[in-house]
């Protein structure tokens, strides 16, 4: 199947700083990238919806401007987590259905941050 | 998207066929059943999808009962390595403004 790439795999930060995460489609393009959150014990809980060249679509609940993403091209989408806090300590996933396709979508292998 | 559910948990002896079921009755015409599989601590791995036929892969198959309204994801043979949680997703396709939420799963559980 498809290739989704996550950088970095795991992070650890001080409170009150950013973190940028990068998921990359390694061997398709991809239009549209989503992101997710995961709380220990807990399911996958979509965020956003991250479309290149136009403004992602955020989930109801989820602050825009604490988590800015940037589809920069076809392959590359970025989730900054502003000002971060303890809270926002969790294992954070995107995925991308390849470019024309109307079924699958692959996931990458997840960020895990902590925040100090 | 329609909502679905799932037992909490399963158990299956290695080496026997694992038989997760899905009860999807608020299913629409044009939404697909998709199941995916998490193991613990990474990302979730695309198993099968179907609309109203079975459909069989590699990995396993997909039996969608003729009214839609329920599922049964079968591996005919489980090994250790198929432990984790498994989500029964109910979608319209992306391209239409389908998302995938996920709902609790079954965590499937294959002893030796």
């Amino acid at each position: 199947g498809a290739v989704v790439s996550q950088h970095p795999s795991w992070v650890i930060c001080k409170s009150g700083t950013s973190v940028k995460i990068e998921c990359r489609s390694l061997d398709f393009q991809a239009t549209t990238m989503f992101w997710y959150r995961q709380f220990p014990k807990q399911s996958l809980m979509l965020m956003a919806t991250s479309n290149e060249g136009s403004k992602a679509t955020y989930e109801q609940g989820v602050e825009k401007d604490k988590f800015l993403i940037n589809h920069a091209s076809l392959t590359l989408s970025t989730l900054t987590v502003t000002s971060a806090h303890p809270e926002d300590s969790s294992f954070y996933i995107c995925s991308a259905p390849p470019w024309g396709s109307t079924d699958t979508q692959y996931f990458g292998p997840g960020t895990r941050l902590t925040v100090l | 998207d329609a909502k679905t559910t799932q037992p909490p948990s399963m158990d299956c002896a290695e080496g026997r066929a694992a038989n997760l079921p899905c009860n999807h009755s608020t299913i629409s015409g044009n939404e697909y059943v998709y199941w995916y599989r998490q193991i613990h601590s990474q990302g979730p791995q695309y198993i099968i999808h179907g609309l109203k036929n079975n459909e069989t892969n590699e990995m396993a198959s997909l039996i969608i009962t003729e009214d839609r309204k329920s599922s049964t994801l079968i591996l005919p043979h489980a090994t250790l390595r198929d432990t984790a949680v498994y989500y029964c997703i109910v979608r319209v396709p992306y391209n239409q403004g389908g998302k995938l939420i996920f709902g609790q799963g079954t965590e499937l559980s294959v002893k030796p």
